[in-house]
């Protein structure tokens, strides 16, 4: 069964701070990972990552990809209240399709 | 991204009724369509997948005869909560997925809240 765990769970920081969240993730035949934002309505995507080492980047926001150890962070640097969310963790496994198996998320909160 | 839309977005119904939620993909063709649902504070969990034309496949522990999922063309699925319960009250989101498409897009969501 595959899984996906990331952490913190919850984190709170201060305005203007960087911070990177981690997901960790065990798939038997993995295709993909994908990072989504949530706040209080559905998730919108922020990232797909296939291959190993490379960054993608928007913005403020950046994800890399680690194969050979499973795990994925995402940095958010200068943090700003509009960051606050939960922000999931998914993974794709080949042969399920495009089917998603999430991660619990963490719950960013970013005061002013 | 692409454009997904999901009818009602909130809803209120008295224990025992019946609820239907459409998920519209506007502008490709989903020949597949993920259904999610995602208690309070917890992550979204898959509850069945459904291919265009033949019958949804529903993860363990979800009820198919409760949970009655149509996708009989390829912008429009529904899902239906049959004789629904408190513990039905949750967060239903679809995603539909294109043939070739990798990245999975969501619906706005429909929050269901049973009395």
């Amino acid at each position: 069964e595959d899984k996906v765990v990331q952490s913190p769970l919850s984190l709170v920081v201060h305005e203007g701070d960087t911070v990177t969240l981690n997901c960790s993730y065990e798939v038997t035949n993995f295709r993909s990972l994908l990072w989504y934002k949530q706040e209080k309505k559905a998730p919108t995507f922020l990232f797909m990552l296939t291959s190993s080492g490379i960054e993608k980047k928007s913005g403020r926001l950046s994800s890399i990809l680690d194969k050979k150890e499973l795990f994925s962070i995402l940095n958010i640097t200068a943090t700003q209240t509009g960051d606050s969310a939960v922000y999931l963790c998914a993974v794709i496994n080949r042969t399920s399709g495009s089917r998603l198996t999430f991660g619990e998320g963490t719950q960013l909160t970013v005061n002013p | 991204g692409a454009v997904v839309s999901q009818h009602p977005s909130r809803v209120i119904c008295k224990s025992g009724t019946s609820v239907k939620i459409e998920c519209r993909s506007l502008d490709f063709q989903a020949t597949t369509m993920f259904w999610y649902r995602q208690f309070p504070k917890q992550s979204l969990m898959l509850m069945a997948t459904s291919n265009e034309g033949s019958k949804a496949t529903y993860e363990q522990g979800v009820e198919k005869d409760k949970f009655l999922i149509n996708h009989a063309s390829l912008t429009l699925s529904t899902l239906t909560v049959t004789s629904a319960h408190p513990e039905d009250s949750s967060f239903y989101i679809c995603s539909p997925a294109g043939r070739n498409q990798e990245t999975q897009y969501f619906g706005p969501g429909t929050r269901l809240l049973v009395l």
